[in-house]
């Protein structure tokens, strides 16, 4: 199974600042099959971004993604309140289709 | 605009089958591929497999040997079902849409095993 592994588990800013969350995977992630998805206290997921860098539909510009191969990051520019959540990624190059552990995104 | 509503008992009893309905409203189900997921505190969102209206499947092979997923397009519903639960399979159970990224989420069911 691909590993992700996410860092930091927790960041701690103010809102208007920019949050940088990195997911390494174990293999490669060919084609660039990784999604991002934002879940705040008791909600479900929310898909932000697929394709490593593509927005969903609906996601503010603020949310940015970025990286290949066995690196990707997930940036938010210029935090806003409803910003500060849980935010997995998730392969889907192959089948288990798996998950990072979270990065839980909370104001410092 | 698709949405998705887990519906299902809260509470199975060790060795017990685990059953999960996921009614798709706003949208069919056919044609489309359709996902279960759990979320539990220890081992945090854990992929359970895909089914699409054409019976095709694909099971995570930790839990391949319990889980049947199946497709009921009379009722624009899928279903997951869990064989030979322990207190392991309590989670947070949800279900989705797509089998690669997943787009739209239920809301999730709390399914606990306990007798």
């Amino acid at each position: 199974d691909i590993v992700l592994t996410q860092s930091p588990g927790t960041l701690s800013l103010s809102p208007g600042e920019t949050a940088t969350l990195s997911c390494r995977s174990s293999q490669s992630v060919s084609s660039n099959y990784l999604a991002w998805y934002q879940q705040k206290p008791g909600q479900a997921p929310r898909l932000l971004i697929y394709g490593a860098s593509s927005r969903a539909t609906g996601i503010p510009d603020r949310f940015s993604g970025g990286g290949s191969g066995t690196d990707f990051t997930l940036t938010i520019s210029r935090l806003e309140p409803e910003d500060f959540a849980v935010y997995y990624c998730q392969q889907y190059v192959n089948s288990p289709r798996t998950f990072g552990q979270g990065t839980k995104v909370e104001i410092k | 605009q698709v949405q998705l509503q887990e519906s299902g008992p809260g509470l199975v009893k060790p060795s017990e089958t685990l059953s999960l309905t996921c009614t798709v409203s706003g949208g069919s189900i056919r044609s489309y591929y359709w996902t279960w997921i759990r979320q539990s505190p220890g081992k945090g969102l854990e992929w359970i497999g895909y089914v699409y209206n054409s019976g095709t499947t694909n099971y995570n092979p930790s839990l391949k040997s319990r889980v049947i997923m199946s497709v009921d397009m009379s009722k624009n519903q899928f279903s997951l079902n869990l064989s030979s639960v322990t207190a392991a399979d309590t989670a947070l159970y949800y279900c989705a849409s797509g089998a690669t990224k997943l787009d739209i989420w239920g809301q999730g069911t709390m399914v606990t095993v306990s007798s």
